[in-house]
């Protein structure tokens, strides 16, 4: 597609629930990576994936998440059992591989806006 | 103490001013530097980016870099109410493959 696109938009949950997010990147950028925003914390860096492995998932805060990647394309970040703390905005990104596609820049999605209540 | 710090502001000045954001990091081994814009409920887009000392201009825009003081900026000049957005730093290091650091993002308000 032209862009990267996440769906849902807005996730209300219950504390407790699973919660999946999603994100279909631009055709052709093998690197994805998942991002959290939240008010105070800027983007936390939760994982990266290239092609459909994940060499670098250092920065999912628990063992609730955890992130798939198949076909080399669409994503899906799944939280279990969510907390009220995992309130915030999911955003997703891709771009080319190394240090050059970091540089010309991720193209972000708009992002899930997650409120467990 | 985080690695990227940046004053999340707000900051507002009126159309036509000049824009000064900043943002300190601790790791030297940060080596590429990028400014994010980020509008409202959408994702952040890259601006610039530069990996070395000194400065670097894109029309309106110009990023600066310092090493040695571990201190980057951005400076917009002319400004104009569409330029209102949260602004972000983001570094990289030379080991960190495509990861990047964010700061937290300055949100910025120009007043026509």
């Amino acid at each position: 597609g032209a862009g990267v696109s996440q769906s849902p938009s807005n996730k209300v949950t219950e504390k407790g629930k699973d919660v999946e997010l999603r994100c279909d990147p631009i055709s052709g950028h093998t690197a994805l990576y998942w991002y959290r925003q939240s008010l105070g914390q800027g983007l936390e860096f939760l994982i990266y994936f290239q092609g459909n492995s994940a060499p670098d998932k250092s920065g999912l805060p628990s063992d609730r998440f955890s992130a798939e990647r198949t076909g080399g394309s669409v994503s899906t970040l799944t939280i279990q059992r969510t907390q009220q703390e995992d309130s915030a905005v999911y955003l997703c990104a891709s771009s080319l591989v190394g240090t050059g596609g970091a540089l010309r820049g991720y193209t972000f999605g708009s992002g899930t806006r997650l409120t467990v209540v | 103490q985080k690695e990227v710090e940046q004053d999340p502001g707000p900051l507002s000045v009126p159309e036509g001013a000049i824009v000064s954001l900043n943002c300190t990091y601790s790791n030297s081994a940060f080596q590429y530097f990028m400014w994010y814009r980020q509008y409202s409920r959408k994702g952040p887009e890259l601006l610039m980016y530069t990996y070395s000392s000194g400065n670097k201009e894109d029309g309106r825009f110009t990023a600066q870099v310092d090493k040695s003081s571990k201190y980057i900026s951005l400076f917009i000049r002319d400004s104009q109410p569409s330029d209102s957005a949260t602004y972000l730093c983001a570094m990289k290091k030379e080991t960190s493959g495509s990861r990047l650091t964010f700061g937290e993002g300055t949100q910025l308000t120009v007043n026509p």
